[in-house]
Formats: structure tokens, sequence, C-alpha cells
């Protein structure tokens, strides 16, 4: 199994431009989560799912939007990127089940300038 | 109001000696886990311990233990024997019942001198 991968590693946006970051796990979890991590801060929860075509709001979902077509896929929509959206991106998974940890990818370093 | 609290940013520790990393957190649900996390400087996030609120007995994980106290509400991390690769930041989280979200502290930052 590959697990959680997550594109591009690194990327540099200008003010207002749109990307999208691609994140897809090979383990069948329903569950699946993206967050961001300011510099020496912990992370925050940017938007959840909890199957194919269910998602929801986290705690900073303002300027995203993200999409749940399978099971595999769940991209972040990265909208008029803003200088505060500069951060680290972690996308994670999970099976089902209250006790099973997280898996995460290896996140995605973005700087808006 | 925060939900974990991590109030030690930065550690330091000898190889070989334990460090005991606190963490705190604020439910009023009586079903909820605990879960603590290492970012080494590569960046990646590893799981390494998980405590269960209705658990009896504390967790434990190779190196790691988890010193659950529940009437104080705190959910410490000890590494014991420490070795250089454990250098790293460790993040505390905590699920609550009927969540599928995790909320996480801040992290504390260890450092391994040898």
């Amino acid at each position: 199994n590959a697990g959680v991968t997550q594109t591009p590693k690194f990327r540099i946006l200008k003010i207002g431009q749109s990307m999208t970051l691609q994140c897809a796990q090979d383990m069948n979890h329903n569950y699946m989560y993206w967050y961001r991590q300011d510099p020496g801060m912990g992370l925050k929860l940017i938007y959840y799912s909890v199957g194919a075509g269910i998602t929801d709001k986290g705690e900073v979902p303002n300027g995203y939007n993200v999409s749940r077509s399978t099971t595999e896929d769940f991209p972040l929509r990265l909208e008029l990127a803003a200088p505060s959206q500069t951060s680290v991106y972690f996308c994670a998974s999970r099976v089902d089940g209250a006790s099973l940890e997280q898996y995460f990818g290896p996140g995605t370093r973005l700087t808006v300038t | 109001a925060q939900k974990i609290t991590q109030t030690q940013p930065g550690m330091f520790v000898q190889e070989k000696e334990a460090v005991t990393l606190d963490c705190t957190y604020d439910t009023s649900d009586p079903s909820y886990g605990l879960f603590w996390y290492k970012q080494p400087s590569s960046g990646e996030m590893i799981f390494l311990i998980y405590q269960g609120s209705y658990d009896q007995q504390n967790a434990t994980e190779g190196r790691y233990s988890l010193n659950f106290q529940k009437a104080r509400k705190s959910a410490n991390l000890v590494i014991s024997a420490s070795q250089l690769g454990d250098s790293a930041m460790y993040f505390c989280a905590m699920r609550e019942d009927d969540d599928y979200k995790l909320s996480f502290g801040a992290g504390t930052t260890v450092t391994v001198r040898a």
C-alpha cells in the first residue's frame, strides 16, 4: 500500500491564484481529513469527509473547498489564494473505529506571495 | 475554548534519560480518546500511542507510555531511555464521542542531547 499520498510537495502561488491540492489513499478508508499547520503550531482541521459524497467543514474552512467523489480521493481547492494561506497542508485518513489513528500524508508546503 | 493544552513549548533531555510531556484536555463527554503523534524535522506525522477514556490501564507502546489521570484530565506522554532520534515535535490530540475529528494541541519540541 502507498498509504496517503499528496501532491505537490511544494508550491508557490501568487496572491489571487487558485490551485488544487491532491490527496489519495489506497487503504479503503471512509474518513478523510484536511489540516493546515502554521509554523510552530498544531494542526487545525479545514474540512473532513466521512465517505464518498459527504463533506463537512472543520475549524478553519474559509477560503477552501473540497469534494469527495470517490473513496480514494479528497482534493482541496484554494480559490483566490491569500498570504494567510501560507502553511503546510496535511491530508489524513482512517478506517471506521474510534480508537484507530489517522494516517497522515507527507504534507504540501504552500507559500502565497 | 482550547480542548488540548500543551504548556511546554520546548524541552531538552539527555540521551538515555526519560522525559515527560504534559497534555491536559477539556471535554464533558464521558467517552473520548487521546492520541500522541510525533513530527520529526522531516515533517511527517507519526502515530505513537492511544488511550481511551474507559481504558483501565495506562497505554504503553515500546518506550512510550501514557500517564492517564482522568480526574485531572491529563494524558502525559513518557518517553523512556531517550534516543537522538526522539528529537522532534510531539502533539497531543483528542477525539470526543460521536465526533470524527481530532483536536490537536500546539505541540512540544523535544531535543535530545548526546
